[in-house]
């Protein structure tokens, strides 16, 4: 069955360093997204990518990037890891028709000390 | 700016009926999706409306009044596992998912 993955499930980093968060999806989606879900907040889009090659900033991309080198993987980097990013991180990928639902992993939960 | 609000919080009883409203503003409208979430767990779609009216699915309902800019989610016959938290999320004029904060619903037997 396809499915979409995330590693590691959960985190804990010190202030400064640089963390990667991976993201594979056997879907065969074009379109691939990071979240990040803090209390209080709906899911916040950080990146998201519609193609290999392709990547966009979403509401809150700034400390991290992201890569499209194939239609699989979409990770998710924090350069300089900060207190404020202890989230729980979300990817998700979808069809490029219209109307297509958004497939999400099973989160990160990445705390930043 | 854009903004999709929902109740944080409802309780229900089991067996009874539920209503969960989203109101919205957004950048244009190119549908509106509720999702699902258990606690520690990731987000799953339930519902997905375009045009206005009513979607039904199983015990599951999904109303939308574009004019509006309202949203319903029905759910009937709850059950303890209807547990969790409903996300609305609309689709703006750049594609991009706009999520309102969820509801989180209590289930009491």
């Amino acid at each position: 069955d396809a499915e979409i993955t995330q590693s590691p499930r959960h985190k804990i980093t010190e202030t400064g360093r640089q963390v990667t968060l991976a993201c594979h999806q056997t879907w065969n989606h074009n379109n691939m997204f990071w979240y990040r879900q803090d209390l209080g907040h709906g899911l916040r889009l950080i990146h998201y990518s519609y193609g290999v090659h392709d990547t966009n900033k979403g509401e809150v991309s700034d400390g991290y990037s992201v890569s499209r080198s194939n239609t699989e993987d979409l990770p998710l980097t924090l350069e300089s890891a900060a207190s404020s990013q202890t989230s729980v991180y979300f990817c998700a990928s979808s069809e490029s028709v219209e109307g297509a639902r958004e497939f999400f992993g099973p989160g990160t939960r990445l705390t930043v000390l | 700016g854009q903004n999709i609000d929902q109740p944080t919080e409802m309780t229900a009883t089991e067996g009874a009926i539920v209503q969960i409203n989203c109101t919205y503003q957004t950048s244009g409208f190119n549908g509106l999706f509720w999702y699902q979430q258990h606690a520690g767990e990731a987000p799953t779609f339930l519902s997905y409306n375009v045009l206005d009216g009513l979607e039904e699915k199983g015990r599951f309902s999904s109303f939308l009044s574009r004019s509006k800019g309202y949203s319903y989610l029905l759910l009937k016959e709850l059950q303890m596992k209807d547990s969790a938290s409903y996300l609305c999320a609309v689709r703006d004029s750049n594609y991009q998912l706009i999520w309102g904060a969820g509801t989180k619903l209590i289930i009491k037997p």
